[in-house]
């Protein structure tokens, strides 16, 4: 069956740089129309989409926040990376990897998430 | 960017009543309209997708309408289970962007 998972740390101090990783089973990203999202929610708030990956390497930012994203893959680990620099503490959200599939995309699978805090 | 407008942003309802939830796009995104429901502490679960097909496994209580810039979640009759809250989201265009939510609680 399809599971993601995320990981990374829990605790960043402001103007680092984050780095999530989303481990996947169950598909491969190098499937024709696969594609890998991560969104992100702060604490009682809406949740925002950020960034996708392709099975063709294409990459897709936020269009308010793509001068600090950057997202990438490994195939051969299955894995999906996602690097924020600059954190602040408006950042603080949990984070969540998810499939994002199909002839219309929806996003099908979705990870537990991970909460990160910015804090000095 | 296409900015998604639920409403309401809140909603009481009972066990067994038919609930509607709006969502509207500042712009024309098709039928590229997905919802999903989330629960305390846990991650989106899709329910729609493609604006009205129902995603496996959800309960056919749960529909799902509209095109071009308005869309609708219905659910029939609700269930203990239901009470969530709701977000749709566009697929159109970068960035896929969320509505604000919905939070469906008991009355």
């Amino acid at each position: 069956q399809v599971t993601l998972k995320e990981s990374g740390p829990a605790l960043v101090k402001p103007t680092q740089t984050l780095t999530l990783t989303c481990n996947f089973s169950g598909f491969s990203l190098t499937t024709s129309g696969m594609r890998v999202s991560w969104i992100r929610q702060p604490p009682g708030k809406a949740l925002e989409w950020l960034a996708r990956i392709d099975w063709d390497d294409a990459k897709i930012y936020s269009t308010s926040l793509e001068t600090r994203l950057t997202i990438s893959k490994d195939i051969s680990k299955n894995q999906v990376v996602l690097t924020m620099a600059n954190m602040d503490p408006v950042d603080t959200a949990t984070y969540f990897c998810a499939r994002f599939y199909g002839g219309h995309p929806q996003l099908d699978y979705w990870g537990q998430g991970i909460l990160v805090t910015v804090s000095a | 960017d296409i900015q998604m407008t639920q409403s309401p942003s809140s909603l009481s309802a009972s066990v067994g009543d038919r609930v509607t939830i709006t969502c509207r796009a500042g712009q024309t995104v098709g039928i590229y309209l997905n919802w999903y429901q989330q629960k305390p502490g846990k991650a989106p679960n899709l329910l729609i997708y493609a604006a009205s097909s129902l995603q496996s496994g959800v309960p056919s209580r749960f529909s799902g309408s509209g095109s071009g810039t308005d869309f609708t979640l219905t659910i029939s009759s609700l269930q203990p289970e239901d009470f969530a809250s709701y977000y749709c989201q566009q697929s159109y265009t970068n960035p896929y962007s969320f509505g604000q939510g919905t939070k469906l609680e008991i009355k």
